[in-house]
């Protein structure tokens, strides 16, 4: 069953913050956050493993919360080359290799 | 910086025509998939492959789909008989274990 991402879309003017949240109803063993650009490959941004880590990457940072089942992707002072879409891929289990994407949230910086 | 490639990166079909479409992974990773995305939609699971065997696959992957590692370096989704609605950007990924994972620029496959 495919994580449901909030919101859809969303502007941002460069410099501002901006969170996306990616939640399952099932139990998960990890999340994969990827941005991809249009007509691009999606590119990896962070894998988040253990309930409640946190991990950065740059300005961008991720959070896992095992217990509700969600992970929140935080953007902050946002750049011009953070336009693109985010997808989290939730990962069910140990022994399983299928990553299932939710259906992007659509992020523009615009200046 | 190792990446994954795809070829081709476009490829037109007739219905009902087979198509192959390659993918060289990196080469240290152990874990092959496949995956396709919709114009605008999201990035769907087909099928993963470790071992020289599907590990496993999507109610997608039916059996017009098909996967080989034919030699130690490419990894091929063949689709029999292709239908208008196989129409898609085919994505290659591998990975080592169950971190991160590297996509190929992907094939975009036109079915007319």
């Amino acid at each position: 069953q495919q994580p449901v991402q909030s919101p859809q879309a969303v502007i941002l003017r460069e410099g501002e913050d901006a969170v996306i949240n990616c939640s399952s109803s099932k139990a998960l063993y990890s999340v994969h956050w990827y941005r991809q650009k249009h007509g691009e490959a999606p590119v990896f941004l962070m894998i988040l493993l253990k309930g409640g880590e946190q991990k950065g990457h740059e300005k961008i940072s991720a959070s896992f919360n095992e217990k509700k089942q969600q992970s929140s992707l935080y953007l902050t002072a946002s750049q011009l080359s953070y336009s693109g879409t985010y997808f989290c891929g939730t990962q069910a289990g140990a022994g399983s290799y299928q990553l299932t994407f939710g259906k992007g949230t659509k992020l523009s910086v615009i200046p | 910086e190792p990446e994954v490639t795809q070829t081709p990166s476009h490829q037109v079909t007739q219905m009902g025509q087979e198509v192959i479409l390659r993918c060289v992974p990196i080469s240290n990773h152990l874990y092959f998939y496949w995956y396709r995305q919709i114009l605008g939609q999201k990035v769907e699971f087909l099928v993963s492959f470790y071992n020289n065997e599907i590990s496993e696959k999507s109610e997608i992957f039916d059996d017009q789909f098909s996967v080989e590692r034919p030699d130690g370096s490419n990894f091929t989704l063949k689709i029999r008989s292709t239908k208008l609605e196989d129409s898609a950007m085919y994505f290659c990924a591998s990975n080592q274990l169950l971190g991160e994972a590297f996509f190929g620029q992907g094939t975009r496959l036109t079915v007319v």
